[in-house]
């Protein structure tokens, strides 16, 4: 049974550009959550996603950052006109019901270098 | 706001010995509490957990001890071995907008010297 799967696991961007980064679920689970962490800090929450619906967005930025997770495929983290402080590593949770009790698992992890 | 506070961001053990890491939290409307390990370069993988209605929670090696009038838990790990080095964080969570939404604390890197 395959775990929670991210990919790229390494990114570089130049600044102004367009990051995607994308996670598939471990099998079974439609709850999808992203966390950030900068150098030396914790994680934050971004945003938790159902299949086709963003149920809480209170941790994005407002602008350049959206997120999905259609119907077929991964979910998608777009961060677009990058900058510098957006290097970071994301990572992707999923879990298979909103329940807290319920263990978020987690992927390996994207991490974004913005030049 | 800080909600899950892990006040020390590192602690060094010696082999076989007890590793006691902290986390004290805010909101008194946390119910549910988990630890989580992270090696570098990988991402949190589940540890132990606990609910707010008990005090005591143990899997092996790990206990996990929660005190609601202090708003503290703590994470023991006996005996302490090498492979337990990682960085751990402790996470609540809480009902929120319908869901039960998770807050993570800011990590305790652990070292256990051989």
């Amino acid at each position: 049974n395959a775990g929670v799967m991210q990919n790229p696991r390494h990114l570089v961007r130049r600044r102004g550009q367009e990051a995607r980064l994308r996670c598939s679920p471990m099998k079974g689970h439609s709850h999808v959550y992203w966390y950030r962490q900068l150098p030396e800090e914790g994680l934050k929450f971004m945003v938790y996603l159902q299949k086709e619906n963003i149920i809480d967005e209170s941790g994005m930025p407002k602008e350049r950052f959206s997120a999905e997770f259609p119907k077929e495929g991964p979910s998608i983290l777009r961060i677009q006109q990058v900058v510098r402080g957006d290097s970071a590593a994301y990572f992707c949770a999923s879990s298979p019901n909103w329940r807290g009790e319920e263990t978020q698992y987690f992927g390996p992890g994207t991490r974004l270098l913005v030049l | 706001d800080q909600q899950v506070k892990q006040n020390s961001p590192s602690l060094s053990v010696q082999e076989g010995r007890i590793s006691i890491l902290n986390c004290d939290y805010t909101n008194s409307m946390f119910d549910y509490f988990l630890w989580y390990k992270k090696y570098p370069a990988e991402g949190p993988t589940f540890l132990i957990s606990i609910s707010s209605i008990k005090d005591k929670n143990e899997d092996g090696r790990f206990t996990v001890f929660l005190n609601k009038s202090a708003k503290h838990l703590s994470l023991h790990i006996v005996p302490s071995q090498p492979g337990d080095s990682a960085v751990y964080f402790c996470a609540a969570s809480a009902k929120s907008g319908g869901y039960q939404k998770v807050t993570f604390g800011t990590g305790t890197k652990l070292q256990v010297i051989p």
